[in-house]
Protein backbone atom coordinates (compact mmCIF):
# COMPACT_ATOMS: atom_id res chain seq x y z
CA UNK A 1 0.00 0.00 0.00
CA UNK A 2 1.41 3.41 -1.21
CA UNK A 3 1.88 5.77 1.66
CA UNK A 4 -0.06 8.45 -0.14
CA UNK A 5 -2.67 7.92 -1.99
CA UNK A 6 -5.20 9.95 -4.21
CA UNK A 7 -8.33 9.23 -5.70
CA UNK A 8 -9.58 9.40 -8.05
CA UNK A 9 -6.94 8.45 -10.77
CA UNK A 10 -9.04 10.30 -13.25
CA UNK A 11 -11.34 12.89 -13.02
CA UNK A 12 -14.13 14.59 -16.18
CA UNK A 13 -16.36 17.67 -15.62
CA UNK A 14 -18.78 19.74 -17.20
CA UNK A 15 -17.69 23.12 -16.75
CA UNK A 16 -18.95 25.04 -14.38
CA UNK A 17 -18.77 21.68 -11.81
CA UNK A 18 -17.57 21.45 -8.33
CA UNK A 19 -14.67 19.10 -8.09
CA UNK A 20 -13.32 16.97 -5.18
CA UNK A 21 -9.59 15.22 -4.75
CA UNK A 22 -8.99 13.71 -2.03
CA UNK A 23 -5.45 12.51 -0.46
CA UNK A 24 -4.78 9.93 2.54
CA UNK A 25 -1.97 9.57 3.72
CA UNK A 26 -0.19 6.85 6.50
CA UNK A 27 3.02 8.54 8.04
CA UNK A 28 3.28 11.24 10.26
CA UNK A 29 3.30 14.65 8.64
CA UNK A 30 4.34 18.19 9.62
CA UNK A 31 2.56 19.97 6.36
CA UNK A 32 1.02 18.39 3.23
CA UNK A 33 1.69 19.90 -0.20
CA UNK A 34 -0.81 20.01 -2.98
CA UNK A 35 0.31 20.76 -6.91
CA UNK A 36 -0.35 21.02 -9.83
CA UNK A 37 0.90 19.60 -13.37
CA UNK A 38 0.03 21.65 -16.26
CA UNK A 39 -0.18 19.62 -19.71
CA UNK A 40 3.34 20.86 -20.27
CA UNK A 41 4.78 19.14 -17.58
CA UNK A 42 6.07 21.89 -15.20
CA UNK A 43 4.69 22.00 -11.79
CA UNK A 44 2.92 24.79 -9.58
CA UNK A 45 2.27 24.74 -5.59
CA UNK A 46 -1.18 25.42 -4.81
CA UNK A 47 -1.25 25.51 -1.13
CA UNK A 48 1.21 23.76 1.88
CA UNK A 49 -1.15 23.29 4.87
CA UNK A 50 -0.48 21.66 8.71
CA UNK A 51 -4.06 22.28 9.94
CA UNK A 52 -7.80 23.77 8.75
CA UNK A 53 -8.48 24.96 5.70
CA UNK A 54 -6.92 27.80 2.53
CA UNK A 55 -8.53 29.15 -0.48
CA UNK A 56 -7.00 30.95 -3.16
CA UNK A 57 -9.71 32.23 -5.52
CA UNK A 58 -11.44 28.80 -6.24
CA UNK A 59 -9.90 26.47 -4.76
CA UNK A 60 -10.25 25.22 -1.18
CA UNK A 61 -7.58 23.00 0.24
CA UNK A 62 -8.65 21.34 3.86
CA UNK A 63 -6.99 18.85 5.96
CA UNK A 64 -8.12 16.71 8.95
CA UNK A 65 -4.90 15.57 10.68
CA UNK A 66 -6.48 12.99 12.96
CA UNK A 67 -8.03 11.14 9.89
CA UNK A 68 -4.81 11.78 7.82
CA UNK A 69 -7.15 12.96 5.08
CA UNK A 70 -6.90 15.97 2.95
CA UNK A 71 -8.97 17.37 -0.10
CA UNK A 72 -8.61 19.54 -2.86
CA UNK A 73 -12.29 21.59 -3.97
CA UNK A 74 -11.85 23.25 -7.39
CA UNK A 75 -15.26 25.40 -7.24
CA UNK A 76 -17.30 26.91 -10.37
CA UNK A 77 -14.59 24.60 -12.79
CA UNK A 78 -13.11 26.02 -16.11
CA UNK A 79 -11.27 24.07 -19.07
CA UNK A 80 -8.32 25.97 -17.72
CA UNK A 81 -8.48 23.63 -14.35
CA UNK A 82 -7.49 20.55 -16.63
CA UNK A 83 -4.38 19.40 -15.58
CA UNK A 84 -3.01 16.98 -13.11
CA UNK A 85 -3.12 17.01 -9.32
CA UNK A 86 -0.84 15.73 -7.26
CA UNK A 87 -0.40 15.83 -3.12
CA UNK A 88 2.50 15.22 -1.12
CA UNK A 89 3.46 14.37 2.05
CA UNK A 90 6.05 16.58 3.94
CA UNK A 91 7.59 14.69 6.48
CA UNK A 92 10.01 16.74 5.77
CA UNK A 93 11.00 14.24 3.24
CA UNK A 94 8.24 14.82 0.67
CA UNK A 95 6.00 11.57 -0.43
CA UNK A 96 4.22 12.01 -3.76
CA UNK A 97 1.46 10.62 -4.48
CA UNK A 98 0.53 9.24 -8.28
CA UNK A 99 -1.75 12.15 -8.90
CA UNK A 100 -5.15 12.92 -9.84
CA UNK A 101 -5.73 13.96 -13.90
CA UNK A 102 -8.61 16.16 -14.35
CA UNK A 103 -10.27 17.13 -17.52
CA UNK A 104 -12.94 19.45 -17.56
CA UNK A 105 -15.05 20.46 -20.66
CA UNK A 106 -16.78 23.37 -22.36
CA UNK B 1 11.01 37.18 -12.36
CA UNK B 2 12.29 34.71 -9.79
CA UNK B 3 12.26 31.47 -11.07
CA UNK B 4 13.86 27.99 -11.83
CA UNK B 5 15.17 27.44 -15.00
CA UNK B 6 15.28 24.00 -16.71
CA UNK B 7 17.16 23.12 -19.96
CA UNK B 8 17.27 21.42 -22.32
CA UNK B 9 13.44 20.60 -22.32
CA UNK B 10 14.37 17.69 -24.33
CA UNK B 11 16.83 16.09 -24.89
CA UNK B 12 17.81 12.44 -27.02
CA UNK B 13 20.35 10.29 -26.13
CA UNK B 14 21.86 7.58 -27.33
CA UNK B 15 23.21 4.02 -25.07
CA UNK B 16 26.38 4.42 -23.05
CA UNK B 17 26.39 8.01 -23.39
CA UNK B 18 26.41 10.77 -20.44
CA UNK B 19 24.04 13.72 -20.78
CA UNK B 20 24.01 16.75 -17.85
CA UNK B 21 20.32 18.55 -17.07
CA UNK B 22 20.97 22.21 -16.03
CA UNK B 23 18.90 23.78 -13.13
CA UNK B 24 19.34 27.59 -12.18
CA UNK B 25 17.69 29.50 -10.03
CA UNK B 26 17.72 32.72 -9.07
CA UNK B 27 15.37 32.43 -5.60
CA UNK B 28 17.87 32.77 -3.38
CA UNK B 29 17.14 29.31 -2.00
CA UNK B 30 19.44 26.96 -0.06
CA UNK B 31 17.45 23.84 -0.72
CA UNK B 32 17.44 22.00 -4.27
CA UNK B 33 16.08 18.91 -5.28
CA UNK B 34 16.36 16.28 -8.12
CA UNK B 35 13.50 14.33 -9.17
CA UNK B 36 12.10 11.85 -11.47
CA UNK B 37 8.63 11.27 -12.62
CA UNK B 38 7.55 8.16 -14.66
CA UNK B 39 4.08 7.24 -15.71
CA UNK B 40 1.58 6.00 -13.17
CA UNK B 41 4.40 6.76 -9.98
CA UNK B 42 4.89 9.44 -8.02
CA UNK B 43 7.67 11.96 -8.00
CA UNK B 44 11.39 10.21 -6.87
CA UNK B 45 13.58 11.78 -4.86
CA UNK B 46 17.38 11.53 -6.94
CA UNK B 47 19.24 13.87 -5.13
CA UNK B 48 19.54 16.97 -3.26
CA UNK B 49 21.23 19.86 -1.55
CA UNK B 50 20.71 21.76 1.42
CA UNK B 51 24.04 23.82 1.26
CA UNK B 52 26.75 24.74 -1.51
CA UNK B 53 29.53 22.11 -1.91
CA UNK B 54 27.14 19.67 -0.12
CA UNK B 55 24.23 17.03 -1.34
CA UNK B 56 23.02 13.80 -0.12
CA UNK B 57 21.25 11.09 -1.97
CA UNK B 58 17.69 10.50 -2.49
CA UNK B 59 15.48 7.03 -2.79
CA UNK B 60 16.77 6.26 -6.74
CA UNK B 61 20.69 8.18 -6.95
CA UNK B 62 22.29 4.93 -8.35
CA UNK B 63 23.47 6.05 -12.07
CA UNK B 64 23.07 9.73 -11.44
CA UNK B 65 25.74 12.08 -10.31
CA UNK B 66 25.17 16.19 -9.13
CA UNK B 67 27.20 19.01 -7.59
CA UNK B 68 26.52 22.54 -6.41
CA UNK B 69 29.01 24.47 -6.44
CA UNK B 70 27.04 27.38 -6.54
CA UNK B 71 23.94 28.43 -4.62
CA UNK B 72 21.93 29.09 -7.98
CA UNK B 73 23.02 25.99 -9.74
CA UNK B 74 22.08 22.27 -9.63
CA UNK B 75 23.11 20.00 -12.49
CA UNK B 76 22.47 16.05 -12.74
CA UNK B 77 24.45 13.92 -14.26
CA UNK B 78 22.46 10.86 -15.95
CA UNK B 79 25.31 8.29 -16.30
CA UNK B 80 25.56 5.40 -18.74
CA UNK B 81 25.62 3.38 -15.23
CA UNK B 82 21.49 4.60 -15.27
CA UNK B 83 19.74 1.51 -16.37
CA UNK B 84 16.81 3.11 -17.35
CA UNK B 85 17.40 6.53 -17.80
CA UNK B 86 14.40 7.50 -20.36
CA UNK B 87 12.14 9.60 -17.88
CA UNK B 88 10.85 13.19 -16.99
CA UNK B 89 13.12 15.03 -14.38
CA UNK B 90 11.70 17.87 -12.35
CA UNK B 91 14.49 20.02 -10.53
CA UNK B 92 12.83 21.88 -7.52
CA UNK B 93 13.96 24.51 -4.52
CA UNK B 94 12.65 25.92 -1.32
CA UNK B 95 14.10 28.10 1.28
CA UNK B 96 15.73 26.03 4.12
CA UNK B 97 12.81 25.23 6.33
CA UNK B 98 12.71 24.08 9.51
CA UNK B 99 9.38 22.12 10.65
CA UNK B 100 9.00 21.19 7.14
CA UNK B 101 10.01 21.59 3.59
CA UNK B 102 8.37 25.27 2.65
CA UNK B 103 6.59 26.29 -0.35
CA UNK B 104 7.80 23.98 -3.68
CA UNK B 105 9.17 25.40 -6.57
CA UNK B 106 9.72 23.58 -9.85
CA UNK B 107 11.43 23.84 -12.84
CA UNK B 108 9.02 23.28 -16.09
CA UNK B 109 11.28 19.75 -16.57
CA UNK B 110 13.52 17.74 -18.87
CA UNK B 111 12.33 14.97 -20.64
CA UNK B 112 15.09 12.54 -21.46
CA UNK B 113 14.87 10.14 -24.17
CA UNK B 114 17.56 7.29 -24.89
CA UNK B 115 17.33 5.81 -28.19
Amino acid sequence: KNEVEQSPQNLTAQEGEFITINCSYSVGISALHWLQQHPGGGIVSLFMLSSGKKKHGRLIATINIQEKHSSLHITASHPRDSAVYICAADQPKLIFGTGTRLQVFP
Amino acid sequence: DGGITQSPKYLFRKEGQNVTLSCEQNLNHDAMYWYRQDPGQGLRLIYYSQIVNDFQKGDIAEGYSVSREKKESFPLTVTSAQKNPTAFYLCASTPLGTANTGELFFGEGSRLTVL
